[in-house]
């Protein structure tokens, strides 16, 4: 069975610390994406990144990198000089890579991220 | 260019009641999902519509339903309402060839008295 575990549930710290959310999953398939969403205050759960299972390349967009590492079954998301804009809920999620079941998203519990000014 | 819209915002029912959501995907997405938020069990997959058809269902039991219609809207109907059911529940379209990546809805807030 497909399960993703997000063992941070709250995480506080003050603005332009760095901070890093763990993601750990657990799967038998052999090919599979990786998403990780923010759902801020106001509810609407936005897309921040997807990986597919072949591709642990680490990534970096701005303040946000990414680093997949399929030996420890870990996808972790770390914010550089955190903002308090980067307050959230931000869940980790991974989905078969099969056609037609991408979208069937399974979620972690999430973690809550405080950015104190 | 207008996102996923999803009537109504709030509502409350009761007990054996039943309810039907809304939700008007992002133009031009044909696949529609829903999702359940509560506290206790987080995220939750209820099902996905592409071009009218159910392409994937979660473990609900058949009190949840949905269907697409063919300009891509959905709607999403829950029969005799349990206290379980009050959740957040969630709306989210996408285009093709971009898997998983979701566009939600500010979602609909169903309250079971």
């Amino acid at each position: 069975a497909q399960k993703v575990t997000q063992a941070q549930t709250e995480i506080s710290v003050v603005e332009k610390e760095d901070v890093t959310l763990d993601c750990v999953y657990e799967t038998r398939d052999t090919t599979y994406y990786l998403f990780w969403y923010k759902q801020p205050p106001s509810g609407e759960l936005v897309f921040l990144i997807r990986r597919n299972s072949f591709d642990e390349q680490n990534e970096i967009s701005g303040r946000y990198s990414w680093n997949f590492q399929k030996s420890t079954s870990s996808f972790n998301f770390t914010i550089t000089a955190s903002q308090v804009v980067d307050s959230a809920v931000y869940f980790c999620a991974l989905s078969e890579a099969l056609r037609g079941a991408t979208n069937k998203l399974i979620f972690g519990t999430g973690t809550l991220l405080a950015v104190q000014p | 260019k207008a996102g996923v819209t999803q009537t109504p915002r709030y509502l409350i029912k009761t007990r054996g009641q039943q309810v039907t959501l809304s939700c008007s995907p992002i133009s031009g997405h044909r696949s529609v999902s829903w999702y359940q938020q509560t506290p206790g069990q987080g995220l939750q997959f209820l099902f996905e519509y592409f071009s009218e058809t159910q392409r994937n269902k979660g473990n609900f039991p058949g009190r949840f339903s949905g269907r697409q219609f063919s300009n891509s809207r959905s709607e999403m109907n829950v029969s005799t309402l349990e206290l379980g059911d009050s959740a957040l529940y969630l709306c989210a379209s996408s285009l093709g060839g971009r898997p998983g990546e979701l566009f939600f809805g500010e979602g609909s807030r169903l309250t079971v008295l």
